[in-house]
């Protein structure tokens, strides 16, 4: 079964509007989330790394000022985009890391569509 | 920095047809390669999974193949059905980033397979 949630499954807002989308580890806790974004017709590409009890890593590009990362506790990290415009409509998901196998098992995405 | 290519990026093929699709990848440092498929709209799901230590790994109809030397991989679907169509993506692990490494994501082949 899925490892990874992610709620909301899809969010439309106007611009100028701040969303939250939630991404939660329903089998183990999750010291560690990675934040993904898909732009249509593209694919995946890292935005930031979500470290429990400390601060958000961002990838090169990415305002970490607009995109704001909260990894409060060990099974929940949430992605909140603030200041939203259409071209941050887009696909997000994140995604669960397993050491062992060195794998991430990804959230079902929330498709963000800004007015 | 690793980059991952897919080719092609769209086929189209009768059911029934065996088919490959390709991933290159140019750092060779890898510690595992993962195939994943994509219906629209939604998220991914992990086809095959090839630590670098592998040459390959088989489930079904699909068979992953992974030459690290040459920085390539293949994914080679058997009898081809309509309900493979889907977007597939390869995604290379590096080290970076955090203690789990970072994903790079290929632009993905996009598959339809009409009956």
């Amino acid at each position: 079964g899925a490892v990874v949630s992610q709620h909301p499954s899809w969010v439309i807002c106007k611009s100028g509007t701040s969303v939250k989308i939630e991404c939660r580890s329903l089998d183990f806790q999750a010291t560690t989330m990675f934040w993904y974004r898909q732009f249509p017709k593209q694919s995946l590409m890292l935005m930031a790394t979500s470290n429990e009890g400390s601060k958000a890593t961002y990838e090169q590009g990415v305002e970490k000022d607009k995109f704001l990362i909260n990894h409060a506790s060990l099974t929940l990290s949430t992605l909140t985009v603030t200041s939203a415009h259409p071209e941050d409509s887009s696909f997000y998901i994140c995604a669960k890391p397993e050491a062992g196998r060195n794998e991430q098992f990804f959230g079902p995405g929330t498709r963000l569509t800004v007015l | 920095k690793q980059e991952v290519t897919q080719i092609p990026a769209a086929l189209s093929v009768p059911e029934g047809e065996n088919l490959v699709l390709n991933c290159s990848f140019t750092d060779s440092a890898i510690y595992n390669l993962q195939w994943f498929r994509q219906d629209p709209g939604k998220g991914l799901t992990s086809l095959l999974l090839i630590q670098s230590s592998q040459r390959e790994q088989t489930s079904g109809r699909l068979n992953a193949s992974l030459d690290k030397s040459s920085g390539r991989s293949t994914l080679y679907i058997a009898a081809s059905q309509p309900g493979d169509s889907a977007t597939y993506l390869c995604a290379a692990l590096n080290a970076g980033g955090t203690s789990y490494g970072k994903l790079t994501f290929g632009q993905g082949t996009i598959l339809t397979v009409h009956p």
